[in-house]
């Protein structure tokens, strides 16, 4: 089945540095979002990338969508201590049917 | 603005016995997904429904079953409880599949 795959797994940053998580997925995907969970709450949207080819940002936060939708990619610039929780992507395999990827489990130290 | 309702919040059961969780859509969402979380892993999709019926499905085990009732509220029934099925439940709505907004999830402990 469809796997999408996240690296790296743990990030430990110093507060102020950069930080990225990588998704890629098994098969070609019609979009990708993107979802950020703080420890002990729920899965919140950032953005869903449709394009190939397809940068967004959010402030300090930049989104890629990979030229053949079958990678992803989220950069934080100047990480803060509120940037941390697990970012997953998801992509949509199906109608209505998200394959989450494994998570990157972001820790910013002060 | 509404939210994504679970209930309830916490549920603990004995191993074979059955469970009922409840999820209510922010209004006017016609997608409703159901998620699985165990402990450090990603959420794995159960199943979604667009407009009350079954849209896709994923890895729910046959003990398992969901339906979407007329006013949107969804219900996932669990049966033959085993301690494998202890996680977190998330349901989530979407308008049309996009964003998916999730509710803060059911916490269920099998014992």
């Amino acid at each position: 089945g469809q796997q999408v795959m996240q690296i790296p797994q743990y990030q430990h940053v110093q507060e102020g540095e950069d930080f990225t998580t990588y998704c890629n997925s098994s098969t070609t995907l019609s979009n990708i979002q993107w979802y950020k969970q703080r420890p002990g709450g729920h899965p919140v949207f950032l953005i869903q990338l449709v394009k190939s080819g397809e940068v967004k940002k959010q402030k300090r936060l930049t989104f890629q969508f990979g030229e053949a939708k079958k990678n992803s990619s989220l950069h934080i610039t100047a990480t803060q201590t509120t940037d941390v929780g697990t970012y997953f992507c998801a992509g949509i395999s199906g109608t209505y049917k998200y394959i989450f990827g494994t998570g990157t489990r972001l820790k910013v130290l002060a | 603005a509404a939210g994504v309702i679970q209930s309830p919040r916490h549920l603990i059961k004995e191993k074979r016995e059955t469970a009922t969780l409840k999820c209510y859509p922010i209004p006017r969402h016609d997608t409703v997904y159901w998620y699985q979380q165990g402990p450090g892993q990603d959420p794995q999709f159960l199943i979604s429904f667009y407009e009350k019926m079954q849209s896709d499905k994923g890895s729910i085990p046959d003990r398992f079953s969901a339906q979407q009732f007329s006013d949107y509220h969804s219900e996932l029934n669990m049966s033959s409880l085993e301690l494998g099925d202890s996680a977190l439940y998330f349901c989530a709505s979407s308008l049309s599949g996009y964003e998916q907004y999730f509710g803060p999830g059911t916490r269920l402990t099998v014992t």
